[in-house]
């Protein structure tokens, strides 16, 4: 049972041009949504969040979208660059959930050409 | 660098062997996750302690265990080995239970042959 979905497995991007990833959830008591970054041989690194009680959260070149009725969030990456390059995962937790766990998906794999 | 340091980087065991994998949270937090990843089931919550106790359990193996200790690092311990636990375990830490973000350490890879 799958709550969190990127069904994109990986995503090409020119450098200097937008980058968007898709996340959809199952889970109506999630309220907390998280976007990571993971480079090959380290752990991921934190690099979003946003609340159900909002739709958008921006952090300099990052934008995290929410759409709750949707069930579907995104982040967008402008301009991308080379050093993005890595697994995007989105990660969920909220409600009803186990006390802190993160619910994580598949991820995918950005890569930025130069 | 997140603060979160993880020991060993690796480990290499056989099959029915027992381990142990060391994490040290960021200086100041107080709760430790534990996730495994695996290359089919991607990145799966295992156990959470929050100064000294724990708070909560996902898909943990009985095979396994976990503690945190009085100066808050926590161990992380496998035991009757299979071929099937081989992952990457990562550990990650915040600052309260109910603080959402979390800051990973570098994981240990575990091999068993």
């Amino acid at each position: 049972d799958q709550q969190v979905k990127q069904n994109s497995p990986s995503l090409s991007v020119q450098e200097g041009r937008i980058s968007i990833l898709n996340c959809d959830y199952t889970n109506s008591m999630f309220d907390y949504f998280l976007w990571y970054k993971k480079y090959p041989a380290e752990g991921p690194t934190f690099l979003i969040s946003i609340s159900s009680i909002k739709d958008k959260n921006e952090d300099g070149r990052f934008t995290v979208f929410l759409n709750k009725s949707a069930k579907h969030l995104s982040l967008h990456i402008v301009p991308s660059q080379p050093g993005d390059s890595a697994v995007y995962f989105c990660a969920a937790s909220g409600r009803g959930t186990s006390y802190g766990k993160l619910t994580f998906g598949q991820g995918t794999i950005l890569t930025v050409h130069p | 660098d997140s603060g979160v340091t993880q020991t060993p980087k690796h480990l290499i065991t056989a099959t029915g062997q027992r381990v142990t994998l060391r994490c040290s949270p960021r200086s100041g937090d107080l709760s430790v996750y534990w996730y495994q990843q695996s290359l089919d089931q991607g990145l799966q919550f295992l156990i959470q302690y929050y100064n000294g106790e724990e708070r909560a359990k996902g898909n943990i193996l009985e095979r396994f265990s976990a503690q945190q200790f009085p100066d808050l690092h926590s161990e992380l311990n496998l035991s009757s080995l299979e071929l099937g636990d081989s992952a990457l375990y990562f550990c990650a830490s915040s600052a309260l239970p109910g603080i959402n973000e979390q800051f990973f350490g570098p994981g240990t890879r575990l091999t068993v042959l």
